[in-house]
């Protein structure tokens, strides 16, 4: 079974572009979860998509978006750049059925898209 | 605020030898807790994971141990091994409605041959 996908693995801008990542979660995986990983802050949560919908957000500017397609790829927008939006950002899909996010199922991530903001 | 703290930035140690990461939480709403191993250019990858009810679990070389009056847990690997050079990350979360994985900021192992 393929893993999970991120495009671009890598990717530079300049402060106030806007940049969109993709993920392709693991085939059958309905949640997929958006984490930004820095090293001063380490990973923190972005948000949830479930069955197109966003289940939960971490505490992240209105600058973050995202959504869910019907084959439950998802794309995370990050709007205006900032130097410190620099960071390595990270896909996780995850097999649990709907009913609540307690995330009791491990959470299988992809290798992440590196963003540098100039 | 912080509520997965992971107070050591790195760690090293001779292989053969145990490897012990400790990781704290201030949330006492928290029932579940991970730990994810993580190469350079990869995301993380699960390790183990412990529920609340339980104060020990182990796998293989790997073994959680959570002392919930101390709000701790910890990660023992025995025999340490130089491929367990790694980032480890703590996580946690509130398996209730509208919970998140919170994570720490990870702790650098070096494992030395």
């Amino acid at each position: 079974k393929a893993g999970v996908t991120q495009t671009p693995r890598y990717l530079i801008k300049t402060r106030g572009q806007q940049v969109t990542l993709s993920c392709s979660p693991i085939s059958g995986h309905r949640s997929v979860s958006w984490y930004q990983q820095t090293p001063g802050q380490g990973l923190q949560f972005l948000f949830e998509y479930f069955s197109e919908t966003q289940r939960n957000k971490g505490n992240f500017p209105g600058r973050f978006s995202g959504r869910q397609f019907s084959n439950s790829r998802s794309e995370m927008n990050v709007s205006t750049l900032e130097l410190g939006d620099s960071a390595l950002y990270l896909c996780a899909s995850s097999p649990q059925t709907s009913g609540g996010a307690g995330v009791l199922d491990t959470q299988y991530f992809g290798p992440g898209t590196r963003l540098t903001v100039l | 605020d912080q509520q997965v703290k992971q107070n050591s930035p790195s760690l090293s140690v001779q292989e053969g030898r145990i490897s012990i990461l400790n990781c704290d939480y201030t949330n006492s709403m928290f029932d579940y807790f991970l730990w994810y191993k993580k190469y350079p250019a990869e995301g993380p990858t699960f390790l183990i994971s412990i529920s609340s009810i339980k104060d020990k679990n182990e796998d293989g070389r790997f073994t959680v141990f959570l002392n919930k009056s101390a709000k701790h847990l910890s990660l023992h690997i025995v025999p340490s091994q130089p491929g367990d050079s790694a980032v480890y990350f703590c996580a946690a979360i509130s398996t209730g409605a509208n919970s998140k994985l919170t994570f720490g900021k990870g702790i650098t192992l070096s494992v030395r041959p």
